[in-house]
């Protein structure tokens, strides 16, 4: 099992739609917790953080699910600026415990 | 601010040949990572650096070098280069006590 899994996508949605995608992450030690944005042949980008009481930045939604071990995102009226991968992110406390997940594609059609 | 920067952005290579990649940061972060990243696998750590002359191995070390003389570079190299290292390679960095990590532009790299 892998330690972070992502629905691959892709998610093909139109314009102004809300889309909600999970990730679930398997080690409960884990302390943070993030999204980031990757564009088609560029680099991952975070998107925002994700905090236990859930957080919202804009049309976007982050929330933290520790019993279940899920984050999830919700975009809402969603743009056709939004289409890209979304990769899931989880780390614990060592240097090098930072995984990410493989990432959900999500298109949007005008 | 320039951030990360990775230098080459394309390398064709034969199998065989050896390169280096390098990476240069000038936020004065702590860390250095090197991925690569390949269709449906994410990106896997290759190697990381908790400051200026100490590196580590990561999920999938074999066949790749580095080394961290200086804080804002770290370098990549590959000694003899195979197709299965055909890849886009991406360096971050994070300061301390952050895990948030900001990523190079990549290197597109072909092993043919």
């Amino acid at each position: 099992r892998k330690e972070v899994e992502q629905d691959p996508g892709p998610f093909n949605v139109p314009e102004g739609a809300t889309v909600a995608f999970n990730c679930t992450y398997s080690n409960s030690a884990s302390q943070s917790f993030f999204w980031y944005r990757q564009d088609c042949r560029k680099e991952p980008k975070l998107l925002m953080s994700v905090y236990s009481s859930g957080n919202e930045d804009g049309r976007f939604t982050a929330q933290l699910n520790r019993a279940s071990q899920y984050i999830s995102l919700l975009i809402r009226d969603s743009k056709l600026s939004d289409s890209a991968t979304y990769l899931c992110v989880v780390s614990g406390s060592s240097a090098s415990k930072i995984i990410f997940g493989s990432g959900t594609r999500l298109s949007i059609r005008p | 601010n320039a951030g990360v920067t990775q230098t080459p952005k394309f390398r064709v290579l034969k199998t065989g040949q050896s390169m280096t990649l390098l990476c240069a940061q000038d936020m004065n972060h702590e860390y250095m990572y090197w991925y690569r990243q390949d269709p449906g696998m994410g990106l896997r750590l290759i190697h990381y650096s908790v400051g200026e002359g100490t590196t580590a191995k990561g999920e999938v070390p074999d066949g790749y070098n580095v080394s961290r003389l200086k804080k804002q570079n770290f370098l990549l190299g590959l000694e003899s280069a195979a197709p299965s290292q055909t890849s886009v390679y991406f360096c971050a960095s994070r300061i301390d006590g952050e895990n948030i990590q900001y990523f190079g532009a990549g290197t597109r790299l072909s092993v043919l």
